[in-house]
């Protein structure tokens, strides 16, 4: 089946240490997206690829980076510099057919946590 | 500031009535989309409505959208307990690539009692 995998499902970070957040594709989209979820709230852009080895910061790409090295696959880093990550993390792709988009496909999710 | 606003916050209902979700935007879209979220889960895409479609339908599911007034309305005809979730619209706005970045609102929680 296809489909985004996003691994650990469960991740937890000491103080001072950078994370990484895996997500994988295999349904051949161009783009793919990384959003933040605090509770209650939507969801916020961190960054967001269209092709391979090229990616944009989203609104709140302050302390975290990416790679977009295959198609495949667009981890996160969740470095020190992100003073409040604990959170839950959504990776999702999309692509165009005849010049139209058809939504986004999500993965699981990775909640974040600091101890 | 969210892009998209939905209203209510939270809905409440039994079995078999109707839900209906509103969003308001504040710039020009190219499409509108609404998805589901189950508790801890990833979202689902629902139903996409571009900016030159006034009404879709999809199952027990219709959407509305109106550009004039900026605003679109989710419709769940005979609600089941199943579709006890979160349900967030999205927009992608206008000018941009038409596969670019989705902004989404707050979501409303829809509880359906048995």
């Amino acid at each position: 089946d296809g489909g985004i995998t996003q691994s650990p499902k469960y991740l937890f970070r000491k103080e001072g240490q950078n994370v990484t957040l895996s997500c994988e594709q295999n349904l051949n989209h161009d783009a793919m997206y990384w959003y933040r979820q605090d509770p209650g709230q939507g969801l916020r852009l961190i960054y967001y690829s269209q092709i391979v080895n090229d990616f944009q910061k989203g609104d709140i790409a302050e302390g975290y980076s990416v790679s977009r090295e295959k198609k495949e696959s667009f981890p996160l880093t969740v470095t020190s510099a992100q003073k409040n990550p604990t959170a839950f993390y959504l990776c999702a792709s999309s692509t165009e057919r005849q010049g139209r988009n058809y939504g986004y496909t999500f993965g699981s999710g990775t909640r974040l946590t600091v101890v | 500031s969210q892009q998209g606003e939905e209203d209510p916050q939270a809905l409440s209902i039994q079995e078999g009535e109707n839900a209906t979700m509103n969003c308001s935007y504040k710039t020009s879209i190219n499409n509108l989309q609404w998805y589901r979220q189950n508790s801890g889960r990833g979202l689902v895409h629902l139903i996409l409505i571009r900016s030159n479609e006034r009404e879709k339908h999809s199952g027990r599911l219709r959407v509305t959208l109106d550009t004039s007034k900026k605003s679109s309305s989710l419709l769940i005809t005979a609600s089941r307990a199943a579709d006890t979730a979160s349900y967030f619209c999205a927009t992608s706005l206008a000018g941009g690539t038409s596969y670019g970045k989705l902004t989404f609102g707050q979501g409303t929680i829809l509880t359906v009692h048995p």
